[in-house]
């Protein structure tokens, strides 16, 4: 069965990069269609996809965050990267990565990284 | 963009008590639903794809149904573990969309 954790510095500077890594073990991916996907919730709020990594290479994001955001898979090291620029408080939330076979639901989902925009 | 509507926001239940939650999109997703719980300090759990069905190992109390653009998640007799956050997602089409989740709580 997949497990996913995210990784990364719980504290980013205003206007610098969040770059976040989510390591993925156990199971099998699957050699069908699927899709790594990152997500975020700010604290106390709802939840908001931030992009997705697809089997074939393809990436897709939010627009609301097309401009900042870079999603990459290196999936012989079994690693899915989250990259964001010019981060804002507005930024501040906890990040899950997430998995989903195309037609299903995101399941698993990592436990989730608090991150907080704060000089 | 697709926009997820749910409602209500929140609700006071008891143990054993049949809930209802809808979600309406702003335009037809067909089936291309998720349900998901969310306890605080946890990430979201699937509990119903493709509009009613129910994920491997989700109590059958769970049910869904809906199809286009209204959907309804219903718990036919609330247990203590069931007092959670209820989000519902569009996988029609991109950007993914999530609904403002609906509170369950304790009345």
């Amino acid at each position: 069965q997949l497990q996913l954790q995210e990784s990364g510095p719980g504290l980013v500077k205003p206007s610098e990069t969040l770059s976040l890594t989510c390591i993925v073990s156990g199971g099998s991916i699957g050699s069908g269609s699927y899709y790594w996907g990152w997500l975020r919730q700010p604290p106390g709020k709802g939840l908001e996809w931030i992009g997705s990594f697809s089997y074939s290479g393809t990436t897709y994001y939010n627009p609301s965050l097309k401009s900042r955001v870079t999603i990459s898979a290196d999936m012989s090291n079994r690693q899915l990267s989250l990259k964001l620029t010019s981060v804002t408080a507005a930024d501040s939330a906890v990040y899950f990565c997430a998995y989903r076979l195309r037609f299903f639901a995101f399941d698993p989902w990592g436990q989730g990284i608090l991150v907080t925009v704060s000089s | 963009d697709i926009q997820m509507t749910q409602s209500p926001s929140s609700v006071s239940a008891s143990v054993g008590d049949r809930v209802t939650i809808t979600c309406r999109a702003s335009q037809g997703i067909s089936e291309y639903l998720v349900w998901f719980q969310q306890i605080p300090g946890k990430a979201p759990q699937s509990l119903i794809y493709a509009a009613s069905t129910l994920q491997s190992g989700v109590p059958s109390r769970f049910s869904g149904s809906g199809s286009g653009t209204d959907f309804t998640l219903t718990i036919s007799s609330l247990q203590p573990e069931d007092f959670a956050t209820y989000y519902c997602q569009q996988y029609n089409s991109y950007p993914l969309t999530f609904g403002g989740g609906t509170k369950v709580e304790m009345k």
